[in-house]
């Protein structure tokens, strides 16, 4: 059975940081690229970062460049986000998500974990 | 960024009609589009990929279709566990983005 099991999210105030982990199980992780999909409280779904398998290209939007840096190790079957300089906006219930390698779906999804800035 | 715009934003109907929801990008991304369904407080979960194939286990009721700018999903016969929230995703490159979104709600 696949899962991806999201966890580290909590209360933060604002400028700190918080490192969220996906633990992934059910399939071969080290073949999949994986994503950061967030949900801010009664929006709609916003993709924050990826990182495919083996090359381990990255890529983020915008609104988190330079703020929050994605990272994997296969090897433990993990994923992860390094969130830094929080602000309110980033305030979501933060999804991990695969997809297979080359321009595919996103095809299965976490549970998410709730990340709020707040002071 | 490619914008992906769904319509409408609400859409109101009742158990065994049918559902017609749309989503417009802001530049072609060939079938590079999936749908995904999303119930309060769950995950979302995929639905159709490459614009027209449905995921596993999927019923037969939802299909997909469109290429280029303009896609449709439409749910044949709306079951009660069909209300809920659809998203399309268009994956043309590394940059995914979502549609804001349509919200299917009983009549």
């Amino acid at each position: 059975e696949v899962q991806l099991v999201e966890s580290g999210g909590g209360l933060v105030t604002p400028g700190g940081s918080l490192r969220l982990s996906c633990a992934a199980s059910g399939f071969t992780f080290g073949t999949y690229s994986m994503n950061w999909v967030r949900q801010a409280p009664g929006k709609g779904l916003e993709w924050v970062a990826s990182m495919t398998s083996v090359s381990g290209y990255k890529y983020y939007a915008d609104s988190v460049r330079g703020r929050f840096t994605i990272s994997r190790d296969n090897a433990e079957n993990s994923l992860y986000l390094q969130m830094d300089s929080l602000r309110a906006e980033d305030t979501a219930v933060y999804y991990c998500a695969r997809e297979e390698d080359g321009y595919k779906p996103i095809d299965f999804w976490g549970q998410g974990t709730l990340v709020t800035v707040s002071s | 960024e490619i914008v992906l715009t769904q319509s409408p934003g609400t859409l109101s109907l009742s158990p065994g009609e049918r559902a017609t929801l749309s989503c417009r990008a802001s530049q072609s991304v060939n079938t590079k589009l999936a749908w995904h369904q999303q119930k309060p407080g769950q995950s979302p979960r995929l639905l159709i990929y490459d614009a027209s194939f449905r995921a596993t286990g999927i019923p037969d009721r939802f299909s997909g279709s469109g290429s280029a700018t303009d896609f449709s999903l439409i749910i044949s016969r709306l079951e009660p566990e069909d209300f809920a929230v659809y998203y399309c995703q268009q994956y043309y490159n590394s940059l995914i983005t979502f549609g804001q979104g349509t919200r299917l709600e009983i009549k």
